[in-house]
């Protein structure tokens, strides 16, 4: 089955201690991407990924780093976190354009507190 | 700035009560607008993409049609199960792909 998987699915940490959610899609999707989601603001764009080795700063990237040394995983790591980053997080995928267009396939996401 | 507007923010319907959702965005260079389904706890989940003004698309109850400063999600007949949050999203032209999303509808279908 086609699918972005992500893990944990709900982590409570407490300020300060590192953390990596990884997201895994085996669509063979070159194009990757992370969202977090708050309540009025709607889905954000933290990082995203063109291909293996080649990562941007999307348009809330503080307090974020990403890693892409795998065409499937693309972890999302927070080396220091704050209250501010409790969210919901969505990696999301999708095939390059000009094939089936560019719809990006979502995973279940992770509901972060911060302590 | 970049800005995508939904409206309503709420809708409660009827069963078989027909109704439009309303996207509008203010980009320049637009690429495709994507209308996406959420339901509570879960991911976005794809419905369509719309590329030009005057392009529509269809899926059961569902219709999407897009001018060129909004697109609105037609839902006729809703059931029950239409009940989740749509979401409304832009992507510009620019080799970034991001997508730019609106806060939402959420839809609750009531028997």
């Amino acid at each position: 089955e086609a699918q972005v998987t992500q893990n944990p699915r709900y982590l409570i940490t407490v300020t300060g201690k590192k953390l990596t959610v990884t997201c895994s899609q085996n669509m063979n999707h070159e194009y990757m991407s992370w969202y977090r989601q708050d309540p009025g603001l709607g889905l954000r764009q933290i990082y995203y990924s063109m291909n293996v080795e080649v990562t941007d700063k999307g348009d809330v990237p503080e307090g974020y780093k990403v890693s892409r040394k795998e065409k499937r995983n693309f972890p999302l790591i927070l080396e220091s976190p704050s209250p501010n980053q409790t969210s919901l997080y969505f990696c999301a995928s999708s095939p390059p354009p000009g094939l089936v267009g560019h719809e990006q396939f979502f995973g279940p996401g992770t509901r972060l507190t911060v302590l | 700035e970049d800005q995508v507007t939904q409206s309503p923010e709420a809708l409660r319907l009827q069963e078989g009560e027909s109704s439009s959702l309303n996207c509008s965005y203010t980009v320049s260079g637009l690429r495709g607008l994507f209308w996406y389904r959420q339901d509570p706890g879960k991911g976005p989940e794809f419905l369509f993409t719309l590329y030009s003004a005057g392009e529509e698309k269809e899926k059961e109850r569902l219709k999407a049609t897009l001018t060129k400063k909004e697109s609105f999600l037609h839902i006729t007949a809703p059931k029950p199960e239409d009940s989740a949050t749509y979401l409304c999203a832009v992507q510009l032209d620019t080799g970034r792909r991001a997508l730019t999303f609106g806060s939402g509808t959420r839809l609750q279908v009531q028997p």
